[in-house]
């Protein structure tokens, strides 16, 4: 099983659609959590942090939820320029922090 | 602004060649990682090091090995290249402590 995972979609919407993606991590342990961005052919972009109370940064909603070890990410008024894949990044417990990665979710943005 | 800066953003090389492939972070990180990254199989960690002179396997260390010798720098070396290393390597770097990491631009690296 996979520590970290992610429906790889796409989630194709249109502008100014609501969307959401879930990650699930298998090590209770975890301390910290990330949304990161990736555009085709880039380096990932930390998007933001996910903080316990949840955190919110813009059209950007990160939540925790620590019982059923998820976090989700909403993205509120979808632009085209949203257009990306979304890393959930889990940084795994052990002697140094290891940051592990979700395979991504490919979100489509169309007019 | 935090830097890391890969050597090669395109590397072309033949099986079996020794290739290395370098990066430098501006930012006195303590950790530095190196992951490859293929279609469908998202980013996974090949080694990664805590310190100067120190390194830890990651989930697919086979064929690989890796050199810290300042801390700035972290290298990863192919030592006999494969058509199967066919893919994309990304260094990133993170303070010590559960903060995020980041990444260089990456380095395509294609072996033919």
């Amino acid at each position: 099983r996979k520590e970290v995972e992610q429906d790889p979609g796409p989630f194709n919407v249109p502008e100014g659609a609501t969307v959401a993606f879930n990650c699930t991590y298998s090590n209770s342990a975890s301390q910290s959590f990330f949304w990161y961005r990736q555009d085709c052919r880039k380096e990932p972009k930390l998007l933001m942090s996910v903080y316990s109370s949840g955190n919110e940064d813009g059209r950007f909603t990160a939540q925790l939820n620590r019982a059923s070890q998820y976090i989700s990410l909403l993205i509120r008024d979808s632009k085209l320029s949203d257009s990306a894949t979304y890393l959930c990044v889990v940084n795994m417990p052990g002697g140094s922090y290891i940051p592990t990665f979700g395979r991504g979710t490919s979100l489509i943005v169309h007019p | 602004d935090v830097k890391v800066t890969q050597s090669s953003r395109y590397l072309v090389k033949r099986t079996g060649e020794k290739v290395f492939l370098e990066c430098v972070q501006d930012m006195d990180h303590e950790n530095m990682f190196w992951y490859r990254q293929d279609p469908g199989l998202g980013l996974r960690l090949i080694y990664f090091s805590y310190d100067v002179k120190m390194k830890e396997k990651g989930d697919i260390p086979e064929g690989y090995s890796v050199s810290r010798e300042k801390k700035e720098r972290f290298s990863l070396i192919l030592e006999s290249a494969s058509t199967n290393q066919t893919s994309m390597y990304l260094c990133a770097s993170s303070p010590r402590g559960q903060v995020e990491a980041f990444f260089g631009q990456g380095t395509r690296l294609t072996v033919v």
